[in-house]
């Protein structure tokens, strides 16, 4: 089945530490995103990536670091230098800009 | 900047009344998406709207696009309780359509 595939469902940071969410695409979309959401807001986004090996900051990007070295996968880095990590975090891709967006199941990151 | 604001941001019915969620932009959207996130999942396209003044049906949802392309409605029509779930309207930002703008939401729970 096509569709997009978010790992772990379930993480857990130490203060300090750096953790990676991963999200893998086998829709052959170009465009993908990650959007952070907290209870009661909206979706907001944090970066996005229209090609492989390039990458645009989204609205709250600080703390933040993505990589987009191949078309199917790209991973967001949470680092220590984000305060306030706890959060649903969800993966997004599309096959054009401003067409539908596609969502994986979504990470829920919380801090010990 | 750009804002997408959704009212209500909660509402409870009984099953079988309808439902009205309200989208409204500080600017004009060359068009607007319908998401719905049932919970614990993940936001799942519902519609697009482009033209000025659209009305588009889905069995017994109904979507409208104001005529200045600034605000939005879904109306549910005699609720059920698989309708349960929060309901997110999105438009594209100015400077690249690929980033889309989030209304908050609006959370429907159903009393059956």
């Amino acid at each position: 089945d096509g569709g997009i595939t978010q790992s772990p469902k379930y993480l857990f940071r130490k203060e300090g530490q750096n953790v990676t969410l991963s999200c893998e695409q086998n829709l052959n979309h170009d465009a993908m995103y990650w959007y952070r959401q907290d209870p009661g807001q909206g979706l907001r986004l944090i970066y996005y990536s229209q090609i492989v090996n390039d990458f645009q900051k989204g609205d709250i990007a600080e703390g933040y670091s993505v990589s987009r070295e191949k078309k199917e996968s790209f991973p967001l880095t949470v680092t220590s230098a984000q305060k306030n990590p706890t959060a649903f975090y969800l993966c997004a891709s599309s096959p054009l800009r401003g067409e539908k967006l596609f969502f994986g199941s979504g990470t829920q990151l919380s801090v010990l | 900047g750009q804002q997408v604001m959704q009212i209500p941001q909660y509402q409870h019915v009984q099953e079988g009344e309808d439902f009205t969620t309200y989208c409204n932009s500080s600017t004009t959207l060359s068009n607007i998406q319908w998401y719905k996130q049932r919970p614990g999942g993940h936001p799942v396209f519902l519609i697009q709207l482009v033209k000025s003044g659209e009305v588009k049906k889905q069995k017994r949802l109904t979507f409208q696009f104001g005529e200045a392309k600034k605000n939005s409605s879904l109306h549910i029509t005699a609720t059920q309780t698989t309708d349960v779930g929060t309901y997110f309207c999105a438009g594209p930002r100015i400077q690249g359509a690929q980033k889309l703008v989030f209304g908050q939401g609006t959370r429907l729970t159903i009393n059956p």
